[in-house]
């Protein structure tokens, strides 16, 4: 079956430093892939994503690319700031029309930006 | 636009008490819609799924159903809360036909239910 493994955090890191969370998936065929973004109390906001190989999702600063060679996903900001902590969910949806065409989720890494 | 509703915000039911949960979508026709739940500190765990009215399918077995009376209306509920009911419960929908893999859920703003 189709998994998303995503490092555990929490994540700490002090104001305008470079954050990585990494994301790897098994799936078969060709999946699109999510990086989803939930702040403390809220439901969760699609960050970004990528729907074939070599594509790059990008928003706010946060860019990840589908490498399907590595079968990974990883998520960058080169700066960031205080108002990024929150969690961060890794997801892939099925390219097979399964019904209800659910998405599975990663665990969430936490991340903490200090000032 | 599409908008995505929950409520209650927040809920506390003692253990045995009846639940009814309730998530409206606003601005599209006949989604797929979905209600997740997150425990303290934990990732999602998908709960229930519909593809269309009266079409429900569980992930999980549990004391927890789910009905969608209407198009755009998924509702969760219980006869009898269970301690472990606890959590923030989460509905999403998400667009129907053509390449649906490539879509992106939608997510409300969650209720937060404490079962005492």
């Amino acid at each position: 079956g189709n998994s998303v493994t995503q490092m555990e955090g929490p994540v700490t890191l002090s104001e305008e430093a470079f954050l990585t969370i990494n994301c790897t998936y098994t799936a078969t065929g060709y999946p699109s892939l999510f990086w989803y973004v939930q702040y403390p109390g809220e439901g969760l906001q699609l960050l970004l994503k990528a729907t074939k190989a070599d594509d790059k999702g990008s928003n706010k600063g946060f860019e990840a690319t589908y490498r399907k060679e590595t079968t990974s996903f990883h998520l960058e900001k080169g700066s960031v700031q205080v108002s990024d902590s929150a969690v961060y969910f890794c997801a892939l949806s099925d390219w097979r029309k399964a019904a209800g065409n659910k998405l599975t989720f990663g665990g969430g890494t936490r991340v903490l930006v200090k000032p | 636009s599409q908008t995505i509703h929950q409520w209650p915000a927040t809920l506390v039911q003692p253990v045995g008490s009846p639940l009814s949960l309730e998530c409206t979508v606003e601005g599209t026709s006949n989604p797929n819609l979905y209600w997740y739940r997150q425990a303290a500190g934990r990732g999602l765990q998908l709960l229930f799924y519909s593809v269309g009215i009266g079409q429900i399918s569980s992930e999980v077995p549990q004391n927890l159903s789910a009905s969608r009376p209407q198009d755009r209306q998924f509702i969760l509920s219980s006869k009898k809360l269970l301690l472990s009911d606890s959590g923030f419960y989460l509905c999403a929908w998400r667009r129907r036909g053509g390449r649906e893999s490539l879509y992106e859920q939608y997510f409300g703003p969650g209720t937060r239910l404490t079962v005492t």
